[in-house]
């Protein structure tokens, strides 16, 4: 079962926005509007920020902003800040109650 | 307050089985499914499988399929994740996360800990 493609790395500075994809197939990303985006501070638990492709849970800044097109799914960080630097995953349901994820993103604020 | 506690570390040896616990509280723990996400070092999180709070059913990643184990037990709100033939590429910090609602589809709100388990001879 292959992991959703996602970059490995990506940058910015302060206040600028950021995109993260996540390629899959028509299998997960695609079939299903059940994509979900974690962030992962360095020792700590993965903390969910976007569901259902768009959705943010409470508490969670709207800086962040997901959509999904086709095969790809996209997490948008807008007015980067310094506390943003962390792993990304991105993760879909992908059929019979099972669930992929992405590779991770590492994203460096400058 | 709502928590998922897991158990503590683990050193097995290559060959041995291993069974991390994840305690729930501060919610009803039967009306969300749970699934249980593994990160070896410096790697990313990789998803094994999934057990209603109800009910007997599982679904595990087919990589895991014949080694890996998921049990419940409602009286103590505690779900069980057994791993057996250890081998070094299980050397790993293992999750359980609590998906948002009742469906298996739904993302996962809530993270334990981790428990972090090593294998090494």
């Amino acid at each position: 079962q292959s992991a959703l493609t996602q970059p490995a790395s990506v940058s910015g500075s302060p206040g600028q926005s950021i995109t993260i994809s996540c390629t899959g197939t028509s299998s997960d990303v695609g079939g299903y509007n059940y994509v979900s985006w974690y962030q992962q501070h360095p020792g700590k638990a993965p903390k969910l920020m976007i569901y259902e492709v768009t959705n943010r849970p409470s508490g969670v800044s709207n800086r962040f902003s997901g959509s999904k097109s086709g095969n790809t799914a996209s997490l948008t960080i807008s007015g980067l800040q310094a506390e943003d630097e962390a792993d990304y995953y991105c993760t879909s349901y992908r059929s019979s109650s099972t669930q992929v994820f992405g590779g991770g993103t590492k994203l460096t604020v400058l | 307050q709502v928590q998922l506690v897991q158990s503590g570390a683990e050193v097995k040896k290559p060959g041995a089985s291993v069974k991390v616990s994840c305690k729930a509280s501060g919610y009803t723990f039967t009306s969300h499914y749970m699934h249980w996400v593994r990160q070896a070092p410096g790697q990313g999180l990789e998803w094994m499988g999934i057990i209603r709070p109800i009910g007997v059913s599982t679904t595990y990643a087919q990589k895991f399929q014949g080694r890996v184990t998921m049990t419940r037990d409602t009286s103590t709100s505690t779900v069980y994740m057994e791993l057996s033939s250890l081998r070094s590429e299980d050397t790993a910090v293992y999750y359980c996360a609590r998906a948002r609602g009742t469906y298996s589809t739904d993302a996962f709100d809530l993270w334990g800990q981790g428990t972090l388990v090593t294998v090494s001879s």
